[in-house]
């Protein structure tokens, strides 16, 4: 599976946009990438999900790069509620999600 | 919400005891897969099915096993808890290639 690789932590401030940038050089043709979070004490939740055209959704923005060797997950406007995980994860022919350990998104008021 | 409920939420026992950790949903989705996840770590693979009877190994199976007999329930069974298995366990559901829905986690602690 084409592993991918993320900071470990970034900071924003309330009501600023956040780029959360995620490489996956190795990605293959098929791979989906997949957006999940994990706030805190809780299971992780689906965010967005993209395969070569850019994404959005009530939550975020996804921006694949043209090569889709990096994408960078968009949230609009940070709010304390998006303090959480971010797991960047490509996702092929198979239903298995491999979590890398993800940037941990502090988010201030 | 999707409908996934993991029992017990906590559970506290000790090395050697078998465990059985249970997961139903009432979403009649086809896919589901059993995760556990450390400090540190991101969630790691341990069992998934796909299918009433049908299961797989993930990459973590070791010292684990799993049933299906019906589309609602996947459990998942410590036979001989060690001190290694003391985790957070994570159930998901998916219909295909649909994103999966995570429960809410049961914390697992073997003493």
């Amino acid at each position: 599976d084409a592993k991918t690789t993320q900071p470990n932590s970034m900071e924003s401030n309330e009501e600023e946009p956040v780029h959360l940038p995620c490489n996956h050089s190795t990605i293959s043709g098929t791979d989906y990438i997949h957006w999940y979070r994990q706030l805190p004490s809780q299971g992780p939740e689906y965010v967005i999900h993209g395969l070569t055209s850019n994404v959005n959704n009530r939550m975020a923005s996804l921006a694949i790069a043209e090569d889709r060797k990096s994408s960078t997950l968009i949230l609009h406007r940070a709010t304390l509620r998006d303090a959480a995980v971010y797991y960047c994860i490509l996702r092929g022919n198979t239903d298995k999600l491999i979590f890398g350990t993800g940037t941990r998104l502090q988010v201030f008021p | 919400d999707a409908g996934i409920t993991q029992s017990p939420r906590h559970k506290v026992t000790e090395t050697g005891t078998p465990v059985t950790l249970r997961c139903h949903q009432t979403e009649n989705h086809r896919y589901m897969y059993w995760y556990r996840q450390d400090p540190g770590h991101g969630l790691r693979l341990i069992h998934y099915s796909y299918g009433v009877k049908d299961t797989d190994k993930g990459e973590v199976s070791d010292g684990y096993s799993v049933s299906r007999s019906k589309t609602e329930d996947f459990l998942l069974t410590l036979e001989s808890a060690t001190s290694s298995q003391t985790s957070v366990y994570f159930c998901a559901i998916s219909q295909g290639s649909q994103p999966q829905h995570f429960g809410d986690g049961t914390r697992l602690s073997i003493l």
